[in-house]
């Protein structure tokens, strides 16, 4: 099925370092949402975003629809351990009863304290 | 995340046994949705549904697995005769609902995790 290319596939830090990650689809989206997993858990919402050129942002992290709204990015500052984790962007464009998120595979995150 | 409910947290069956997952949807949601996830990869849409209707299907296999989401009661997804590759970690969300916007943003509960024996 369609997927979104989310990149970087992993990540490894220094604690306090700025972290960005992006995903990106051939299709245009009217929402973009960012969630992230840990082990064992089911993905929590971070951000979500209905118009393209939002910003918006959730304590240290900040993400962004794109201006083409075939794109988002998500960034979190001053990285802390407790960032450890799987990240998932997703993606869709409502068309009647089309409701179907569109997922990127994944950033995995480690954070060295 | 906390509002929807999954359970069981972990279940065990023996091949060609049946399991049943169910999921009560966060208050106020209408539309449920179940996913996959295997070890190490990501989410894999199975299907959607709202209350008493199946709206999109297209990622359930199309042998041993169905789901129902009645008027009453929660969803559930049926995996009649597992097999070892059943083996996964079902995540059911949940939305409101409705037009364009927050209505479109979807809660996931904290997963059911089958293994096959």
């Amino acid at each position: 099925g369609q997927q979104l290319n989310q990149s970087p596939q992993s990540m490894f830090i220094q604690e306090g370092e700025d972290v960005s990650m992006n995903c990106t689809s051939s299709s245009i989206f009217n929402t973009w949402l960012w969630y992230k997993q840990d082990p064992g858990e089911g993905p929590v919402l971070l951000i979500a975003l209905y118009k393209a050129g939002e910003l918006t942002s959730n304590g240290r992290l900040t993400a962004q629809f794109g201006i083409t709204r075939k794109d988002s990015f998500l960034n979190i500052s001053a990285s802390i351990p407790s960032d450890v984790g799987i990240y998932f962007c997703a993606g869709r464009f409502n068309a009647g009863n089309n409701r179907k998120l569109i997922w990127g595979l994944g950033t995995s995150l480690a954070v060295n304290p | 995340n906390a509002g929807v409910m999954q359970n069981p947290r972990h279940l065990v069956r023996r091949r060609g046994q049946e399991a049943r997952l169910r999921c009560s949807p966060m208050k106020g949601h209408s539309h449920v949705y179940w996913y996959r996830q295997l070890p190490e990869e990501g989410l894999k849409f199975m299907v959607y549904l709202q209350k008493e209707n199946i709206i999109d299907e297209s990622g359930m296999p199309k042998e041993r697995f169905s789901a129902e989401f009645p008027k009453e009661g929660p969803s559930i997804l049926r995996i009649q005769q597992v097999v070892r590759g059943d083996s996964a970690a079902y995540f059911c969300a949940s939305s409101p609902g409705g037009g364009a916007g927050s209505g479109n943003t979807i809660y996931f509960g904290e997963g059911s995790w089958l293994t096959v024996v």
